[in-house]
């Protein structure tokens, strides 16, 4: 397996305020996924990124796999972005899908 | 229209009880995991089944057994229960065994008392 280190591990942020979550991978990853999971315990697969740059809305991800890293960036947050982010990787076909620890997110109005 | 949905929600239950968790996805693919997120909130499989097929299998207790009758179904039966089998689990499933896109469940929560 691999190891996964999120950071920051929790932040706070005025609503309005931008943000930047990064994700460090032990080793190169071929599956690299984003999740957010809300206040009520849902986990909503946000984006999968094995290399690259997708936006979705105020969201978007980088990940720089050569770097071995990911980054999600939320722009203008609202109080519905609270929760907590993870990311995940997987190393190579028939591996496990490895979460990191997550970054705890809260939006103040 | 729920793609991936389990029951029930919400389970309390005693120890050294059976208890059964019923998984069902309607996306079609052909993988389903069964992940266990502990009171830290950390995320962590247990088992995976790729057409029927047991392909990732941690270390958990053996009180712990899935089953998948077919691709769309997985489910997870736990025997004799313990206090520290008090946790969320959540049931996924994705196209492929490499994993693409996974998508869970709303997760059942388990409370052994």
């Amino acid at each position: 397996g691999i190891q996964v280190e999120q950071s920051p591990p929790d932040l706070i942020l005025q609503e309005g305020a931008n943000s930047t979550l990064r994700c460090n991978f032990s080793d190169s990853v071929n599956n690299l996924q984003w999740f957010h999971q809300n206040p009520w315990g849902q986990l909503i697969n946000l984006f999968y990124i094995p290399s690259g740059t997708k936006q979705n809305g105020r969201l978007s991800a980088t990940t720089v796999a050569t770097e071995r890293y990911s980054l999600l960036y939320i722009s203008s947050s609202q109080t519905t972005d609270s929760g907590v982010y993870f990311c995940a990787g997987k190393k190579s076909s028939g591996d496990k899908l490895t979460f990191g620890t997550g970054t705890r997110l809260a939006v103040r109005p | 229209d729920t793609a991936v949905s389990q029951t029930p929600k919400y389970l309390v239950t005693q120890m050294g009880n059976d208890k059964s968790i019923k998984c069902e996805q309607n996306l079609g693919h052909d993988t389903m995991y069964w992940y266990k997120q502990d009171s830290k909130k950390f995320l962590k499989i247990m088992f995976s089944y790729n057409n029927k097929e047991l392909i990732i299998n941690e270390t958990v207790p053996n009180r712990f057994s899935p089953k998948s009758p077919d691709k769309a179904h997985l489910n997870l039966h736990i025997n004799s229960l313990e206090l520290g089998d008090s946790a969320v689990y959540f049931c996924a499933s994705s196209q492929g065994r490499i994993g693409n896109t996974i998508y869970f469940g709303e997760g059942s929560w388990l409370t052994v008392v």
